[in-house]
């Protein structure tokens, strides 16, 4: 079945800095690259997404970037700040609803300011 | 607009008892599931339904039960809990279709088994 590593576990930079999150899968057939965001005592809600037949997008300050030869795919977030600190998720699904994720461990982004 | 809600936020059982999760949505979604969210592991896929009358198996199905009588509705039943099954426990629904694969999450229950 698939699998999806996430990297790094944490990441802290300087309020103002970028930051990127890398993930990468397994199964080919994958084409559905969601990123969620998880606040403490929340649930993750998603904050960009990408499918197969597109290498970026980006929202505002936010951009996600998939390389399907590799099996990866990124999120960059450009001039951080202290809102952007919670755990991000990536995610890949292949099923036919498009629904059924494997999700990453989750990466903890900690925003210095 | 209340989206997923969850009930209840926090439980604790002991080993053996069984317990429902509830989980409703008023967004007419037909897809709904449930993951549990353990350190490190990030969130597993127990059961999903894609629609009323319909569900079926995800990676960690074993030790819970669901069913889907309405499409608002989603309860996860716990028949005897085990120490193992200590987690937060997430719903979550979408409305299936290619432009439209997000999911929405409720805030989750945290549940511990003594």
């Amino acid at each position: 079945g698939e699998n999806v590593e996430q990297h790094p576990s944490t990441l802290s930079v300087q309020e103002g800095d970028s930051a990127v999150i890398k993930c990468t899968y397994s199964d080919s057939a994958s084409n559905y690259f969601p990123w969620y965001k998880q606040e403490l005592g929340k649930g993750p809600q998603l904050i960009i997404d990408i499918r197969s037949n597109v290498g970026e997008k980006k929202d505002q300050r936010i951009a996600v970037t998939l390389n399907k030869t590799a099996k990866h795919f990124s999120l960059h977030i450009t001039e951080t700040q202290p809102e952007d600190s919670a755990v991000y998720f990536c995610a890949a699904s292949k099923d036919n609803y498009g629904q059924n994720f494997v999700f990453g461990p989750g990466t903890r982004l900690s925003v210095l300011p | 607009n209340a989206g997923v809600t969850q009930t209840p936020k926090f439980q604790v059982l002991k080993t053996g008892q069984s317990m429902t999760l509830q989980c409703a949505q008023d967004m007419n979604h037909e897809y709904m599931s449930w993951y549990r969210q353990d350190p490190g592991m990030g969130l597993r896929l127990i059961h999903y339904s894609v629609g009323a009358g319909i569900t079926d198996q995800g990676e960690v199905p074993n030790g819970y039960n669901v069913s889907r009588s309405t499409t608002e509705d989603f309860p996860l039943r716990l028949l005897s809990a085990a120490p193992s099954q200590t987690s937060v426990y997430f719903c979550a629904s979408s409305k299936p279709g290619h432009g439209s694969g997000s999911l929405h999450f409720g805030n989750g229950t945290r549940l511990t088994v003594t």
